[in-house]
């Protein structure tokens, strides 16, 4: 069975640039969820999808970050504009039902 | 505010010895629990899950123990390898029946030769 697929591994921009990231979960997987990771912490919720509606943006900064997750299967997450603070690794997960399965993660360096 | 937190941000072991990290949670409600393993530049890793109306859960190499009455939670690794060597998080499941979780800071484990 092949795993959560994210691109890209690294990202390294400037910021006020604009970024975004690609999850592409396990098939059959009905939730989707994104994860900011900053260096020494646990992964934080940012979004959470279940097929193509969302379920959990209560911590997504909305003034900046955006996903979308189309047709229920694969999911974008983007960043406009980006922001010193937003250096991390950004994780993808999905899930059928309980136990969460993570994809290797893009690791945003924002100078 | 909810919380899953952790006792102690490094542990080192010796490589042979059982390891025990542990977690302590703020959210009564929580219903279910996970031990992942993240190793460098990976994503998290599922090691062992435990729900809410049992103690404890043994896996291979690994237990589980909940505590509900103090919202303690423990991970113990029998016989540790050099490949343990991780970060390890708990996540607590803090919304029954939508999987929204929460994780903890994160227990790095060293093992020593």
């Amino acid at each position: 069975e092949a795993g959560v697929a994210q691109s890209p591994r690294y990202k390294i921009i400037e910021k006020r640039q604009s970024v975004a990231f690609w999850c592409n979960p396990i098939s059959g997987h009905a939730t989707l969820y994104w994860y900011q990771q900053i260096l020494g912490q646990g992964p934080k919720l940012l979004i959470q999808f279940q097929n193509n509606g969302v379920v959990d943006d209560s911590q997504l900064p909305k003034d900046r970050f955006s996903a979308e997750r189309l047709k229920g299967v694969d999911s974008t997450l983007k960043i406009q504009p980006a922001k010193l603070e937003d250096s991390a690794v950004y994780l993808c997960a999905s899930s059928l039902v309980g136990e969460l399965f993570f994809g290797s993660g893009t690791q945003l360096s924002v100078l | 505010g909810e919380s899953v937190g952790l006792h102690l941000p490094t542990l080192s072991v010796q490589e042979g010895d059982n390891s025990i990290i542990n977690c302590a949670y703020s959210n009564s409600a929580s219903d279910y629990f996970i031990w992942y393993k993240q190793e460098s530049g990976k994503g998290p890793q599922f090691i062992i899950d435990i729900r809410s109306n049992m103690d404890k859960r043994q896996g291979q190499r690994v237990t589980v123990l909940l505590n509900k009455t103090v919202k303690h939670l423990s991970l113990q690794i029998a016989a540790t390898q050099p490949g343990d060597s991780a970060v390890y998080f708990c996540a607590e499941n803090i919304l029954s029946g939508t999987y929204k979780y929460i994780f903890g800071t994160g227990t790095r484990l060293k093992v020593l030769a």
